[in-house]
């Protein structure tokens, strides 16, 4: 079963526009939540992330929001340039394990 | 620093053969694991240690080995490869389990 879910495979938008990209979690107890993102051919490089004590975290054009009792958070990308197109993984810490957990990913586009 | 580097980038292999993908980091990580990418199933951690000669299983163990003799080096062996065992590989490291995971570029394995 998956405990870290982007149920959005793919996202396109318009060059300007906001970008949201979207992550389920099953464990109440996870505590630490983290995005990366991938280019083609390389490894993942870590974007920003939100500890379950905040609901909002933002660096530049980059927010994530955390709603714990819907256990669901949001990355939002505003304005979107064309090198944010990129594969997207929302993450999450297992507090007992330390290991971090993946969803699946969701292709973004922003088109010029 | 190099960071964390992995080889071969790519490897073509037949069923039954065997191989280690390579994998090295040079910022005095304790914590270092294996993930794979597969289409639609995100990251998946196969194994991970948290200091040299501490290795353990992730989600998808089966059919792989580690070992950590030293900080740097986190091999990864295949002792008999599979065609379900086609994938991106990415190594990643980190100060602890906790914190902000860093990756290499990954190693395209194709197992015919």
């Amino acid at each position: 079963d998956q405990q870290v879910k982007q149920n959005s495979p793919s996202l396109s938008v318009q060059e300007g526009r906001i970008s949201i990209l979207n992550c389920d979690y099953t464990n109440s107890m996870f505590d630490y939540f983290l995005w990366y993102k991938k280019y083609p051919a390389e490894g993942p490089t870590f974007l920003i992330s939100i500890s379950s004590i905040k609901d909002k975290n933002e660096d530049g054009r980059f927010t994530v929001f955390l709603n714990k009792s819907a256990k669901h958070l949001s990355l939002h990308i505003v304005p979107s340039q064309p090198g944010d197109s990129a594969v997207y993984f929302c993450a999450a810490s297992d507090p007992n394990t330390g290991k971090l957990i993946f969803g699946q990913g969701t292709t973004l586009q922003v088109k010029p | 620093n190099a960071g964390v580097t992995q080889t071969p980038k790519f490897q073509v292999l037949k069923t039954g053969q065997s191989m280690t993908l390579q994998c090295a980091q040079d910022m005095n990580h304790e914590y270092m694991s294996w993930y794979r990418q597969d289409p639609g199933m995100g990251l998946r951690l196969i194994h991970y240690s948290v200091g040299a000669g501490i290795t353990d299983q992730g989600e998808v163990p089966n059919g792989y080995n580690v070992s950590r003799s030293t900080t740097e080096d986190f091999p990864l062996r295949l002792l008999s490869a599979a065609p379900s065992q086609t994938s991106v590989y990415f190594c990643a490291s980190s100060r602890d389990g906790t914190e902000t995971q860093y990756f290499g570029p990954g190693t395209r394995l194709l197992v015919l």
